[in-house]
């Protein structure tokens, strides 16, 4: 199983650009989120989708958004790259019942200059 | 609102020592705990789990207890070694709920 897959795996944006960060997962997981990893601060939820085409914001949406047209893909767009958006990017599924661990992508390190 | 406390890192020990890292919690109602761990460039790992008061999580070595009446998951290990350095997380969730609640982390490394 590859189970959850995040592209790239690094990026450079100067500010105001656009991009979009691809994460896949291959377990038929209900539940899908990203959040962002700043140093000192944890991890913080971004967006979450509890299922195909129902996505909802977490913490800190401003300046993403987020669509979930299949169970298997997450992707999180980024409108207009500015340089507090430098962080490393993480994406989350688990399944709907059962175990409550979520299960990570190796992240996509993004730097905004 | 809930929130996840950890000891303050760096953590620097040497090979086979005692291992014990701090996390408290502050929430309403009874959570399920975490702790994940990320090795250098890669994501988080759940390594255990508790889903309720009394409840051991346990796995490669590392245990913690979830402790209702000190909101404590401390997280230990009697022997370290150096494939332990990784950054530690304490986290928590409710049921149904979509969010973990993470601590800062704490940066682990032991010498040789």
């Amino acid at each position: 199983n590859a189970g959850v897959t995040q592209t790239p795996k690094f990026q450079v944006l100067k500010t105001g650009q656009s991009m979009t960060l691809q994460c896949a997962q291959d377990m038929n997981h209900e539940y899908m989120s990203w959040y962002r990893q700043d140093p000192g601060m944890g991890l913080r939820l971004i967006h979450y989708s509890v299922g195909a085409g129902i996505t909802d914001q977490g913490e800190v949406p401003n300046g993403y958004n987020v669509s979930r047209s299949t169970t298997e893909d997450f992707p999180l767009r980024l409108l207009s790259a500015a340089p507090s958006q430098t962080s490393v990017y993480f994406c989350a599924s688990r399944p709907q019942t059962g175990s409550y661990g979520y299960t990570f992508g190796s992240g996509t390190r993004l730097t905004v200059v | 609102g809930n929130s996840v406390t950890q000891m303050e890192g760096p953590v620097t020990l040497s090979e086979e020592a005692f291992l014990t890292i701090n996390c408290t919690y502050t929430a309403t109602g009874y959570p399920s705990l975490f702790w994940y761990v990320q090795y250098p460039g890669e994501g988080l790992q759940l390594l255990l789990k508790a889903t309720k008061a009394d409840d051991k999580g346990s796995n490669k070595g590392f245990e913690a207890t979830y402790r209702k009446e000190t909101t404590s998951f401390h997280l230990e290990k009697g022997s370290v070694q150096v494939s332990d350095s990784a950054v530690y997380f304490c986290a928590l969730t409710f049921q149904g709920a979509q969010k973990l609640v993470f601590g800062q982390g704490t940066r682990l490394t032991i010498n040789p």
